[in-house]
């Protein structure tokens, strides 16, 4: 059963603050990791693909580190506003079967406080 | 561009009556939507990949005749809970696909009493 575990579960920070969370994921038979920033009542946004080991992305304040050989991801936030308060989800693309699917780890809820 | 709608957003029935959820891909075409559920303090599961002209592709321990899906064109799927329970209470998610990335749509919240 492949399993993806993120931490930490929630996250309060105030104004200005840098944060960082985990996405740890099973290491073989890596394809491909994504991130995602879902806000309340919204649809998910996918935020960054990651198919390299030791690829590093970037969006404005938000960018993501991919560590294949180890199984990990961190998601940094620069300078957290308030609407960066949201769950950021990370999702491990299994190629299994004929179409492949994503799966999930349950998020980190970033609260951040004017 | 790549937005995915969902329809209702939420929905309250009776038991043993039935549900029928939409998801349209707005402005691309999605010949494979997925179909997540998400209960309480749990991650997106997913419970079946719909294809466009041909039969669902059920995840293990989801029930075929229960969660009915129909896609019957390249940006409309549609999941019809049939004889709801109380258990089938949850949140219910579609996404489709374009090129490496699924686009979600904004989930639909089904509460049978």
């Amino acid at each position: 059963i492949l399993n993806v575990e993120q931490s930490p579960q929630s996250l309060h920070v105030q104004e200005g603050d840098s944060t960082n969370f985990t996405c740890s994921f099973p290491s073989s038979n890596f394809y491909a990791l994504h991130w995602y920033r879902w806000e309340t009542a919204k649809s998910p946004e996918a935020l960054f693909v990651m198919t390299l080991n030791g690829d590093e992305k970037k969006k404005g304040r938000i960018s993501a580190t991919l560590n294949t050989k180890e199984g990990y991801s961190y998601l940094y936030i620069k300078g957290s506003q308030p609407e960066d308060s949201a769950t950021y989800l990370c999702a491990f693309f299994d190629y299994g079967g004929s179409q492949g699917n994503l799966i999930f780890g349950k998020g980190t809820k970033l609260s951040v406080k004017p | 561009g790549a937005v995915v709608s969902q329809h209702p957003s939420w929905v309250i029935c009776k038991s043993g009556t039935s549900v029928k959820i939409e998801c349209r891909s707005l402005d691309f075409q999605a010949t494979t939507m997925f179909w997540y559920r998400q209960f309480p303090k749990q991650s997106l599961m997913l419970m079946a990949t719909s294809n466009e002209g041909s039969k669902a592709t059920y995840e293990q321990g989801v029930e075929k005749d229960k969660f009915l899906i129909n896609h019957a064109s390249l940006t409309l799927s549609t999941l019809t809970v049939t004889s709801a329970h109380p258990e089938d209470s949850s949140f219910y998610i579609c996404s489709a696909r374009l090129t490496d990335t699924q686009y979600f749509g904004p989930g639909t919240r089904l509460t049978v009493l």
